[in-house]
């Protein structure tokens, strides 16, 4: 098993362009969230889904938008990237509430940087 | 506002030695703890957890202590190794009061440094 797996591992955009965030778990799991991680702010929460076809917003969805059109994949995409949104973004996986062993699984990281 | 608070942003401790790292949280919804522990260029990795309806959970070298009272919780790394040197974050989630909320809330970690 790959486990969770990000694409692509770094990028540089320029302000103003799009780009998308590829998100794939192999572990059959439900729940996946996509957050991001900026020095001395810990992982805020950017927007999860708890099934296919479902999404939500987290602590910090503006500038955002995703997608979970397949269960396996959840997909992060920016429509005009501002240097603010300059950071590492991880996506995590878990399998679904109520069982005691559920925990998140995280991938390696996307270092985006905006300029 | 910072629910999940982290006041020690480093640490450094002997090799063998024991490792305490604290968090302290503010919302008293939050009622499942969790460790991670993050290795540069890595994703954070699942380390131990805690419920509320305990106050400890020990699991190899790794204990959580939980003190629902003063809304504060540990992890002890005994003894300390080399390899534990890494960044380690404490979260929370409401996990039961709020059945299906799978949404963590981190604090902004400590950079442990074992030194050999």
């Amino acid at each position: 098993n790959a486990g969770v797996t990000q694409t692509p591992k770094f990028r540089v955009l320029k302000t103003g362009q799009s780009m998308t965030l590829l998100c794939a778990q192999d572990m059959n799991h439900e729940y996946m969230y996509w957050y991001r991680q900026d020095p001395g702010m810990g992982l805020r929460l950017i927007h999860y889904s708890v099934g296919e076809g479902t999404t939500a917003k987290g602590e910090v969805p503006d500038g955002y938008n995703v997608s979970r059109l397949k269960k396996q994949n959840f997909l992060l995409g920016l429509e005009s990237a501002a240097p603010s949104q300059t950071s590492v973004y991880f996506c995590a996986s878990s399998y679904r509430p109520g069982f005691s062993t559920d925990t998140q699984y995280f991938g390696p990281g996307t270092r985006l940087t905006v300029l | 506002d910072q629910q999940v608070k982290q006041n020690s942003p480093s640490l450094s401790v002997q090799e063998g030695r024991i490792s305490i790292l604290n968090c302290d949280y503010t919302n008293s919804m939050f009622d499942y703890f969790l460790w991670y522990k993050k290795y540069p260029a890595e994703g954070p990795t699942f380390l131990i957890s805690i419920s509320s309806i305990k106050d400890k959970n020990e699991d190899g070298r790794f204990t959580v202590f939980l003190n629902k009272s003063a809304k504060h919780l540990s992890l002890h790394i005994v003894p300390s190794q080399p390899g534990d040197s890494a960044v380690y974050f404490c979260a929370a989630s409401e996990r039961f009061t709020n059945f299906g909320n799978e949404k963590l809330t981190f604090g902004t970690g400590t950079r442990l440094t074992i030194i050999p």
